[in-house]
């Protein structure tokens, strides 16, 4: 299976100031059919996932422009320009170009 | 709207048997490969079964395989997930999610298990 890495696993931020969350995988994830499916999702406390990219780089309708995702083969990031206090929660990578699909372990973003 | 409500969660002795249901609205079961993922206390998300788009094939993670079987009713448009054999480690809130060609885009709210004595 293919192994997904984040890092930090806990990440304290100011508000207003941006954040940085990494995910490397143990293969590259470009599929054969060109595309790249890495996905990041955001979990607030007590709710189901609710996904904010996918294919690397695009937003989820709704989903405020502050959040970027950027990356290829097999290193990706997700910035959040300016961290406002509803962007509190653990985020998580997942890719579904090998299967099965894998999860980092998540990255927990809190207040410092 | 896609909108995915999971059932049938609760608290079960090890050994014991568990149905979970998904209903699905905003969208058809059948033109969709549906996945069931869990999340033990505290922990990250585990990916557990996966039902193709076609019902023509079913894949399971290594540490459900031969106790777990997922299915669906297309009448109803629900998704299922029978769970035989239940351990302590099987203890998890336990997400239906709508596939969308090699990603997963919807997620239920949720339902727990519990596998204790």
């Amino acid at each position: 299976d293919v192994v997904m890495t984040q890092s930090p696993l806990s990440l304290p931020v100011t508000l207003g100031q941006p954040a940085s969350i990494s995910c490397s995988s143990s293969q590259s994830l470009e599929h054969r059919d060109g595309n790249t499916y890495l996905i990041w999702f955001q979990q607030r406390a007590g709710q189901s996932p609710r996904r904010l990219i996918y294919k690397v780089s695009n937003w989820d309708s709704g989903v405020p422009d502050r959040f970027i995702g950027s990356g290829s083969g097999t290193n990706f990031t997700l910035k959040i320009s300016r961290v406002e206090a509803e962007d509190i929660g653990v985020y998580y990578c997942m890719q579904g170009t090998h299967w099965p699909y894998t999860f980092g372990q998540g990255t927990k973003l809190e207040i410092k | 709207q896609v909108h995915l409500v999971e059932s049938g969660g609760g608290v079960v002795q090890p050994g014991g048997s568990l149905t979970l249901s998904c209903a699905a609205s905003g969208f058809t079961v059948s033109k969709y490969g549906m996945h069931w993922v869990r999340q033990a206390p505290g922990k990250g998300l585990e990916w557990v079964a996966f039902l193709r788009y076609d019902g023509t094939s079913t894949y399971y993670a290594e540490s459900v395989k031969g106790r777990f079987t997922i299915s669906r009713d297309n009448s109803k448009n629900t998704l299922f997930l029978q769970m035989n054999s239940l351990r302590p480690e099987d203890t998890a809130m336990y997400f239906c999610a709508k596939d969308q060609w090699l990603e997963i885009d919807y997620w239920g709210q949720g339902t727990l298990v519990t596998v204790s004595s």
